[in-house]
């Protein structure tokens, strides 16, 4: 079946270091690939997302390409702020009768000043 | 645009109680979307409405769960007879079409339901 593995967390960085989240997939088809950001007490906010190979999504400082060779969704930042400190889920869909989301299990990231 | 708006925010229940939760989808979307956040889990499909249909209730468990998204008002995700491991993070996302691949889904703030 489709499904979305994310890396375990809590990923601690200091500021200013640079973050990757690994996201990968399993799906069948082409799915549309999505990073959601989610603060602390709050609902899910779009973050990024790609719909093809080799589509580079970004916003707000992040990135992630979709690569459909190593079926991977990695996101990246150069520099992380105190900010970022949020719960990260990566996601996909693959739309036909239905458009749910399939979410990996999210990866706290805690920044330090 | 006001964004996708939930109520209640918080819901405490006994054991045995209804819950229900309701959920405005944002300006001109038809598309209703609910997902559950179970404690230190990702979030999980429940069902997906368009107006006064039911598309896919695939991830909504057979019994004491029902959602409805009619004509007018809110869409509304109801839990009978609640039991403890009801008690999660119900999220509400809406869509304004259901086909095309770029097609975003925006969520609300979420309810957070507490069995006790």
């Amino acid at each position: 079946g489709n499904s979305v593995t994310q890396m375990e967390g809590p990923v601690t960085l200091s500021e200013e270091a640079f973050l990757t989240i690994n996201c990968t997939y399993t799906a069948t088809g082409y799915p549309s690939l999505f990073w959601y950001v989610q603060y602390p007490g709050e609902g899910l906010q779009l973050l990024l997302k790609a719909t093809k190979a080799d589509d580079k999504g970004s916003n707000k400082g992040f990135e992630a390409t979709y690569r459909k060779e190593t079926t991977s969704f990695h996101l990246e930042k150069g520099s992380v702020q105190v900010s970022d400190s949020a719960v990260y889920f990566c996601a996909l869909r693959y739309g036909g009768a239905t458009n749910k989301l399939i979410f990996g299990t999210g990866t706290l990231l805690a920044v330090q000043p | 645009n006001a964004g996708v708006m939930q109520n209640p925010r918080h819901l405490v229940r006994r054991r045995g109680q209804e819950a229900r939760l309701r959920c405005s989808p944002m300006k001109g979307h038809s598309h209703v979307y609910w997902y559950r956040q179970l404690p230190e889990e990702g979030l999980k499909f429940m069902v997906y409405l368009q107006k006064e249909n039911i598309i896919d209730e695939s991830g909504m468990p057979k019994e004491r769960f029902s959602a409805e998204f009619p004509k007018e008002g809110p869409s509304i995700l109801r839990i009978q007879q609640v039991v403890r491991g009801d008690s999660a993070a119900y999220f509400c996302a809406s869509s304004d079409t259901g086909g095309p691949r770029e097609e975003t889904q925006y969520f609300g703030p979420g309810t957070r339901l507490l069995v006790l």
